[in-house]
Protein backbone atom coordinates (compact mmCIF):
# COMPACT_ATOMS: atom_id res chain seq x y z
CA UNK A 1 0.00 0.00 0.00
CA UNK A 2 1.21 3.62 -1.04
CA UNK A 3 -0.49 5.16 1.48
CA UNK A 4 -2.34 8.71 1.03
CA UNK A 5 -0.23 10.48 -2.07
CA UNK A 6 -0.26 14.02 -2.80
CA UNK A 7 1.15 16.04 -5.75
CA UNK A 8 2.54 18.10 -6.04
CA UNK A 9 4.93 18.29 -3.15
CA UNK A 10 5.78 22.20 -3.83
CA UNK A 11 3.64 24.56 -6.92
CA UNK A 12 4.15 28.13 -6.88
CA UNK A 13 1.52 30.30 -8.50
CA UNK A 14 0.59 33.76 -9.37
CA UNK A 15 -2.03 35.63 -8.02
CA UNK A 16 -5.65 34.87 -10.12
CA UNK A 17 -4.29 31.35 -10.98
CA UNK A 18 -6.04 28.38 -10.48
CA UNK A 19 -5.10 24.60 -9.98
CA UNK A 20 -5.80 20.81 -8.35
CA UNK A 21 -3.57 19.81 -5.71
CA UNK A 22 -3.94 15.83 -5.92
CA UNK A 23 -4.78 13.25 -3.05
CA UNK A 24 -4.62 9.42 -3.97
CA UNK A 25 -5.25 6.70 -1.50
CA UNK A 26 -4.86 2.72 -2.04
CA UNK A 27 -6.79 1.49 1.20
CA UNK A 28 -10.17 1.83 0.44
CA UNK A 29 -10.85 4.35 2.80
CA UNK A 30 -14.07 6.02 2.69
CA UNK A 31 -13.40 9.58 4.77
CA UNK A 32 -10.96 11.61 3.37
CA UNK A 33 -10.45 15.21 4.24
CA UNK A 34 -7.72 18.15 3.44
CA UNK A 35 -6.44 20.66 5.97
CA UNK A 36 -4.15 23.60 5.76
CA UNK A 37 -1.61 24.35 8.39
CA UNK A 38 -0.41 27.72 8.34
CA UNK A 39 2.00 29.36 11.22
CA UNK A 40 0.96 29.22 14.77
CA UNK A 41 -2.52 28.14 13.76
CA UNK A 42 -2.21 24.13 13.89
CA UNK A 43 -4.48 22.78 10.86
CA UNK A 44 -7.81 23.60 9.99
CA UNK A 45 -10.37 21.68 8.40
CA UNK A 46 -10.74 22.95 4.23
CA UNK A 47 -13.58 20.06 2.79
CA UNK A 48 -13.88 16.24 3.74
CA UNK A 49 -16.10 13.36 1.90
CA UNK A 50 -17.72 10.74 3.55
CA UNK A 51 -17.30 8.69 0.41
CA UNK A 52 -17.68 8.48 -3.14
CA UNK A 53 -20.10 11.35 -4.25
CA UNK A 54 -20.57 12.93 -1.08
CA UNK A 55 -18.24 15.68 -0.03
CA UNK A 56 -18.89 18.75 3.10
CA UNK A 57 -17.18 22.35 3.78
CA UNK A 58 -15.33 22.22 6.73
CA UNK A 59 -14.00 25.03 9.02
CA UNK A 60 -12.56 27.17 5.73
CA UNK A 61 -13.87 26.16 2.25
CA UNK A 62 -13.92 29.79 0.76
CA UNK A 63 -11.85 29.25 -2.39
CA UNK A 64 -11.60 25.96 -2.63
CA UNK A 65 -13.49 23.00 -4.48
CA UNK A 66 -13.51 19.43 -4.66
CA UNK A 67 -14.93 16.51 -5.71
CA UNK A 68 -15.14 12.76 -4.78
CA UNK A 69 -15.74 10.48 -8.41
CA UNK A 70 -14.18 7.46 -6.88
CA UNK A 71 -13.37 6.25 -3.41
CA UNK A 72 -9.61 6.75 -4.34
CA UNK A 73 -9.91 10.37 -5.33
CA UNK A 74 -10.47 13.36 -3.87
CA UNK A 75 -8.80 16.34 -5.50
CA UNK A 76 -8.72 19.86 -4.20
CA UNK A 77 -8.76 23.01 -7.10
CA UNK A 78 -8.01 26.54 -6.00
CA UNK A 79 -10.73 28.42 -8.18
CA UNK A 80 -8.84 31.78 -8.36
CA UNK A 81 -5.71 31.78 -6.26
CA UNK A 82 -5.06 34.47 -3.22
CA UNK A 83 -1.59 34.58 -1.47
CA UNK A 84 -4.12 34.25 1.21
CA UNK A 85 -4.12 30.59 0.05
CA UNK A 86 -0.14 30.09 0.67
CA UNK A 87 0.26 27.31 3.11
CA UNK A 88 0.95 23.77 3.57
CA UNK A 89 -2.06 21.36 2.37
CA UNK A 90 -2.34 18.21 3.77
CA UNK A 91 -4.30 15.54 2.65
CA UNK A 92 -5.88 12.80 4.88
CA UNK A 93 -7.69 9.43 4.79
CA UNK A 94 -9.43 7.90 8.06
CA UNK A 95 -8.83 3.90 9.18
CA UNK A 96 -10.28 2.04 12.20
CA UNK A 97 -7.94 1.18 14.35
CA UNK A 98 -8.63 -2.60 15.38
CA UNK A 99 -7.57 -2.57 19.36
CA UNK A 100 -9.59 0.58 20.31
CA UNK A 101 -12.50 0.85 17.41
CA UNK A 102 -11.01 4.85 17.05
CA UNK A 103 -10.81 5.97 13.75
CA UNK A 104 -7.45 7.53 12.58
CA UNK A 105 -6.44 10.28 10.43
CA UNK A 106 -3.64 8.84 8.40
CA UNK A 107 -1.55 11.87 6.58
CA UNK A 108 -0.40 12.42 2.97
CA UNK A 109 3.24 14.50 2.87
CA UNK A 110 1.46 17.65 2.22
CA UNK A 111 1.98 19.96 -0.62
CA UNK A 112 3.75 23.59 -0.20
CA UNK A 113 1.92 26.30 -2.18
CA UNK A 114 3.22 29.36 -2.57
CA UNK A 115 0.92 32.45 -4.23
CA UNK A 116 2.36 35.40 -5.05
CA UNK B 1 -17.59 25.22 20.56
CA UNK B 2 -14.87 22.82 20.55
CA UNK B 3 -11.80 23.79 21.41
CA UNK B 4 -7.68 22.56 21.92
CA UNK B 5 -5.37 24.38 23.69
CA UNK B 6 -2.17 24.16 24.26
CA UNK B 7 0.00 26.74 25.61
CA UNK B 8 3.72 25.82 25.54
CA UNK B 9 5.27 26.90 21.80
CA UNK B 10 8.35 25.04 23.03
CA UNK B 11 9.64 22.54 25.33
CA UNK B 12 13.41 21.50 25.88
CA UNK B 13 14.44 18.30 27.25
CA UNK B 14 17.48 16.43 27.63
CA UNK B 15 17.84 13.06 26.35
CA UNK B 16 16.40 10.60 28.31
CA UNK B 17 14.52 12.19 30.49
CA UNK B 18 10.94 12.34 30.52
CA UNK B 19 8.38 15.27 29.06
CA UNK B 20 4.84 16.46 29.67
CA UNK B 21 3.25 18.15 26.60
CA UNK B 22 0.49 20.29 27.77
CA UNK B 23 -2.95 20.08 26.24
CA UNK B 24 -6.77 21.29 27.29
CA UNK B 25 -9.77 20.86 25.37
CA UNK B 26 -12.86 22.36 25.81
CA UNK B 27 -16.55 20.83 24.65
CA UNK B 28 -19.59 20.01 26.43
CA UNK B 29 -20.26 16.54 24.91
CA UNK B 30 -19.63 13.84 26.78
CA UNK B 31 -18.60 11.59 23.70
CA UNK B 32 -15.12 13.01 22.17
CA UNK B 33 -11.58 11.61 21.25
CA UNK B 34 -8.26 13.08 22.06
CA UNK B 35 -5.23 12.55 19.62
CA UNK B 36 -1.93 13.37 19.46
CA UNK B 37 0.23 13.68 16.37
CA UNK B 38 4.21 14.43 15.57
CA UNK B 39 5.31 16.39 12.95
CA UNK B 40 9.10 16.03 12.32
CA UNK B 41 10.90 18.85 10.48
CA UNK B 42 10.15 16.60 7.43
CA UNK B 43 6.62 17.85 7.43
CA UNK B 44 4.88 14.48 7.56
CA UNK B 45 2.18 14.09 10.38
CA UNK B 46 2.78 10.79 12.39
CA UNK B 47 0.13 9.55 14.60
CA UNK B 48 0.81 8.47 18.26
CA UNK B 49 -1.39 7.95 20.39
CA UNK B 50 -5.60 8.08 21.14
CA UNK B 51 -7.86 8.30 24.24
CA UNK B 52 -11.71 8.27 23.78
CA UNK B 53 -13.56 9.84 26.33
CA UNK B 54 -14.92 6.73 28.41
CA UNK B 55 -11.75 4.99 28.09
CA UNK B 56 -11.26 3.73 31.63
CA UNK B 57 -7.68 3.95 31.86
CA UNK B 58 -4.86 6.17 30.26
CA UNK B 59 -4.29 5.37 26.74
CA UNK B 60 -0.20 3.86 26.36
CA UNK B 61 1.96 3.32 22.86
CA UNK B 62 5.40 2.65 23.59
CA UNK B 63 7.25 5.31 24.97
CA UNK B 64 4.21 7.73 24.65
CA UNK B 65 1.37 7.82 26.91
CA UNK B 66 -1.31 10.33 27.78
CA UNK B 67 -2.37 11.80 30.82
CA UNK B 68 -5.65 11.90 30.70
CA UNK B 69 -7.92 14.20 33.54
CA UNK B 70 -11.32 14.32 32.13
CA UNK B 71 -12.39 16.51 34.95
CA UNK B 72 -9.83 18.97 34.24
CA UNK B 73 -10.20 18.51 30.73
CA UNK B 74 -6.53 18.10 30.12
CA UNK B 75 -4.88 15.22 27.73
CA UNK B 76 -1.30 15.51 28.19
CA UNK B 77 1.50 13.75 26.76
CA UNK B 78 3.96 12.41 28.20
CA UNK B 79 7.40 10.71 26.79
CA UNK B 80 9.53 8.67 28.52
CA UNK B 81 13.01 8.49 27.79
CA UNK B 82 13.13 11.55 25.26
CA UNK B 83 15.75 10.63 22.04
CA UNK B 84 17.33 12.73 20.00
CA UNK B 85 14.22 11.70 17.10
CA UNK B 86 11.46 13.09 19.06
CA UNK B 87 12.71 16.48 18.44
CA UNK B 88 9.43 17.42 16.60
CA UNK B 89 6.22 20.14 16.59
CA UNK B 90 3.10 17.99 18.36
CA UNK B 91 -0.10 18.37 17.90
CA UNK B 92 -3.26 17.62 19.93
CA UNK B 93 -6.31 17.56 18.24
CA UNK B 94 -10.17 15.95 19.59
CA UNK B 95 -12.42 14.48 17.33
CA UNK B 96 -15.76 16.51 16.94
CA UNK B 97 -19.10 15.09 18.03
CA UNK B 98 -21.28 13.36 16.02
CA UNK B 99 -18.74 13.28 13.59
CA UNK B 100 -15.62 10.30 13.68
CA UNK B 101 -13.61 11.64 11.12
CA UNK B 102 -13.26 15.83 11.64
CA UNK B 103 -9.94 16.61 13.84
CA UNK B 104 -9.85 20.40 15.87
CA UNK B 105 -5.93 20.74 16.19
CA UNK B 106 -4.21 22.98 18.24
CA UNK B 107 -1.15 25.30 17.55
CA UNK B 108 1.20 22.83 18.50
CA UNK B 109 4.33 22.53 20.41
CA UNK B 110 7.83 22.13 19.47
CA UNK B 111 9.83 19.83 20.98
CA UNK B 112 13.60 19.88 21.14
CA UNK B 113 15.85 17.25 22.53
CA UNK B 114 19.00 17.90 23.66
CA UNK B 115 22.04 15.54 24.06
Amino acid sequence: NAGVTQTPKFQVLKTGQSMTLQCAQDMNHEYMSWYRQDPGMGLRLIHYSVGAGITDQGEVPNGYNVSRSTTEDFPLRLLSAAPSQTSVYFCASSYTRQDSGANVLTFGAGSRLTVL
Amino acid sequence: AQKITQTQPGMFVQEKEAVTLDCTYDTSDPSYGLFWYKQPSSGEMIFLIYQGSYDQQNATEGRYSLNFQKARKSANLVISASQLGDSAMYFCAMREPYNTDKLIFGTGTRLQVFP
